[in-house]
């Protein structure tokens, strides 16, 4: 059974909008989170985190908030650009835990 | 020079094949993973090891072995290949807690 679940597959969003992706999570373990974004014939690469003593991490463009009550995260891209089209995966891991659980991606498209 | 190399990079083999996928890495990280990759499902972890001696299976390590010959190499074996193991592979390294995974740029595996 998946402890990490992103429910829309896909997101299209036009180029200089907010781009918003969502995650959620069942297991009340986990306190890391982090997002990782993935293009075509290229590994992961880690893109931003977040630990459960904060509810909003910011990185330039990216923004990640964290509602432990609800057991949600999301991602914020503020303004979206082409290069941001990829696949983006969010995943969790208790803090005293080396193991990571994987979402099943949101592939992100972003229009000109 | 990538941080976490995989070889091959693309691979194509028939059922019953023994097939060996190859990971080494320049980061230093003492703890090693390989995921597997298929549509919808997201990334998910046949094995992990903590240091050379440390080996543990993951959530999908049926069918799977590893070996890790050294603190910068980790190589994944499929003994007698099935066709349901064609998915994209992926090695990653970790190095602290709290610190995101780094990934390989995955191999490509088909079984005929």
């Amino acid at each position: 059974d998946q402890q990490v679940k992103q429910n829309s597959p896909s997101l299209s969003v036009q180029e200089g909008r907010i781009s918003i992706l969502n995650c959620d999570y069942t297991n009340s373990m986990f306190d890391y989170f982090l997002w990782y974004k993935k293009y075509p014939a290229e590994g992961p690469t880690f893109l931003i985190s977040i630990s459960s003593i904060k509810d909003k991490n910011e990185d330039g463009r990216f923004t990640v908030f964290l509602n432990k009550s609800a057991k949600h995260l999301s991602l914020h891209i503020v303004p979206s650009q082409p290069g941001d089209s990829a696949v983006y995966f969010c995943a969790a891991s208790p803090s005293n835990d080396y193991k990571l659980s994987f979402g099943a991606g949101t592939t992100v498209t972003v229009r000109a | 020079d990538a941080d976490v190399t995989q070889t091959p990079r693309n691979r194509i083999t028939k059922t019953g094949k023994r097939i060996m996928l190859e990971c080494s890495q320049t980061k230093g990280h003492d703890r090693m993973y390989w995921y597997r990759q298929d549509p919808g499902l997201g990334l998910r972890l046949i094995y992990y090891s903590f240091d050379v001696k440390d080996i543990n299976k993951g959530e999908i390590s049926d069918g799977y072995s590893v070996s890790r010959q050294a603190q910068a190499k980790f190589s994944l074996s499929l003994e007698s290949a099935i066709p349901n193991q064609t998915a994209l592979y992926f090695c990653a390294t970790r190095g602290q807690k709290n610190q995101p995974q780094h990934f390989g740029d995955g191999t490509r595996l088909s079984i005929l």
